[in-house]
């Protein structure tokens, strides 16, 4: 059954402690990306990559830290220093870069 | 910078009322266009998109989006809604130059709607 996997869907952290949220996906997709959801905000991209071993800062990469070294993978770390790191994060594939995305179930961190 | 507006924040409508969602995009060139649902509870999921060609594109569950260029917009419609079409609605666009996508996309804020039975 082809798709994207995000787990945990739920995730609790202390202030100051870096947590890392894992994104698969076996549809053979070039091309992964982060957002964050906030109310009222929609959905803003944190990092993408085109292209395994490489990755571009989105438009809220502060605080944020990716890698790709697997296709199929692309964990996103919620370091100490994003200031404001409960949200909802969902993490999503195209086949290439700029077509169509497909979206995981998302995980929901809450930051203590 | 690209932007992308859905002007409705939040749209309530009773059942069989017409829907009518707003997305206005400001990249001057040649763009591809996506409407995205998010329902309650489950996964943002694609419900039309536009790459070229006609200019008026249907997608699942009876919504259709019209591209006009001249107003840099892309509508979402449907003619009669359910109370099963009560989420949220996100309008995407790709920017493409010299033939090829580049890169990311770019995300409205989101319309929620909310449908009355």
């Amino acid at each position: 059954d082809g798709g994207i996997t995000q787990s945990p869907k739920y995730l609790f952290r202390k202030e100051g402690q870096n947590v890392t949220l894992s994104c698969e996906q076996n549809l053979n997709h070039d091309a992964m990306y982060w957002y964050r959801q906030d109310p009222g905000q929609g959905l803003r991209l944190i990092y993408y990559s085109q292209i395994v071993n490489d990755f571009q800062k989105g438009d809220i990469a502060e605080g944020y830290s990716v890698s790709r070294e697997k296709k199929e993978s692309f964990p996103l770390t919620v370091t100490s220093a994003q200031k404001n790191p409960t949200a909802f994060y969902l993490c999503a594939s195209s086949i290439v870069s700029g077509n169509e995305q497909f979206f995981g179930p998302g995980t929901r961190l809450t930051v203590l | 910078a690209q932007s992308v507006s859905q002007h409705n924040h939040h749209v309530i409508l009773s059942e069989a009322a017409s829907l009518e969602l707003g997305c206005n995009y400001s990249y001057g060139g040649t763009v591809n266009l996506f409407w995205y649902v998010q329902y309650p509870g489950q996964h943002l999921q694609l419900l039309l998109k536009y790459f070229s060609g006609d200019p008026l594109v249907k997608g699942i569950k009876g919504f259709e989006a019209e591209f006009i260029k001249s107003k840099f917009s892309f509508n979402l419609r449907k003619p009669s809604v359910q109370w099963s079409d009560t989420a949220e609605y996100f309008c995407a666009v790709n920017r493409v130059y010299r033939g090829s996508t580049l890169g990311r996309l770019y995300f409205g804020r989101g319309t929620q709607l909310t449908v009355w039975p």
